[in-house]
C-alpha cells in the first residue's frame, strides 16, 4: 500500500500567485514527520518544511506553509507569491513510523510545479 | 556550515565496470543514508547507517552493491560490477536524531550512467 500520495503529476500557477500541492499519507503510528522537499532541474535535493504529528500549529518557513489536517491524513504544501525560480519537482515525505532508531523517510511520486509569467 | 557532499557528480561508465560512490555527511551527523532514484521507482532506501553502523540494508538491489561507513566523516557505496539498469541518482543524505524531527539533508547527487 502506497503510504504516501501525491495525486499530481503537473501543476501550473503564474507567478505571484499561491499554490498547494497536495500530499496525502498513511499510517497507524501516532508519532511520525512530514516533510516537502524540492528538487530542481539541477538535480538536488532541497529540504522545505518539516510537521510533527504532534506539533499543534502549521508549520511555516518564510513563502511555505504546510496545511496539516491530521484526522484526514494530509499534508498539503503552500506556496504563496510564487517565483520562477519555484519551478521544480516537489516531494512530500514521511518519516517511518518511530522505532525507536529509524529514521528513513518515504517519499511520495513528486509533483511537477511550473510557474509561468 | 558545509551540506552533505558528493561525488563524483557524473559518471559514465561501462558494463562490468567497478564503481564507487563517495559521500562526507555534515560534521556532527549520526546517521548516514544512500538513496536511489530513477523514473520508474522513484526515491528509493538503499541502506542507511547509525554512528558508522550499518543499520537497514533491506532496500539494496542484490549483491553487486556494497556500502561502507569507516568513519563518521565518509561512507562510500560500491557497484561491482555494473549494469545498464543501475543507471539512476544516487544520493547521500545525513541527520541527526533529535534535531527537527530528525531532518535529512541531501547531497546533490552522483548521477550515475551505465553503458
Amino acid at each position: 500500500a502506497q503510504k504516501i500520495t501525491q495525486t499530481q503529476p503537473g501543476m501550473f500557477v503564474q507567478e505571484k500567485e499561491a499554490v498547494t500541492l497536495d500530499c496525502t499519507y498513511d499510517t497507524s503510528d501516532q508519532s511520525y514527520g512530514l516533510f516537502w522537499y524540492k528538487q530542481p532541474s539541477s538535480g538536488e535535493m532541497i529540504f522545505l518544511i518539516y510537521q510533527g504529528s504532534y506539533d499543534e500549529q502549521n508549520a511555516t518557513e518564510g513563502r511555505y506553509s504546510l496545511n496539516f489536517q491530521k484526522a484526514r491524513k494530509s499534508a498539503n504544501l503552500v506556496i504563496s507569491a510564487s517565483q520562477l525560480g519555484d519551478s521544480a519537482m516537489y516531494f512530500c515525505a514521511m518519516r517511518e513510523p518511530n522505532t525507536g532508531t529509524a529514521s528513513k523517510l518515504t517519499f511520495g511520486t513528486g509533483t511537477r510545479l511550473q510557474v509561468t509569467l | 556550515d558545509a551540506g552533505v557532499i558528493q561525488s563524483p557528480r557524473h559518471e559514465v561508465t561501462e558494463m562490468g565496470q567497478e564503481v564507487t560512490l563517495r559521500c562526507k555527511p555534515i560534521s556532527g551527523h549520526d546517521y548516514l543514508f544512500w538513496y536511489r532514484q530513477t523514473m520508474m521507482r522513484g526515491l528509493e532506501l538503499l541502506i542507511y547507517f547509525n554512528n558508522n553502523v550499518p543499520i537497514d540494508d533491506s532496500g539494496m538491489p542484490e549483491d553487486r552493491f556494497s556500502a561502507k561507513m569507516p568513519n563518521a566523516s565518509f561512507s562510500t557505496l560500491k557497484i561491482q560490477p555494473s549494469e545498464p539498469r543501475d543507471s539512476a541518482v544516487y544520493f547521500c543524505a545525513s541527520s541527526l536524531r533529535g534535531r527537527s524531527g530528525n531532518t535529512i539533508y541531501f547531497g546533490e547527487g552522483s548521477w550515475l550512467t551505465v553503458v
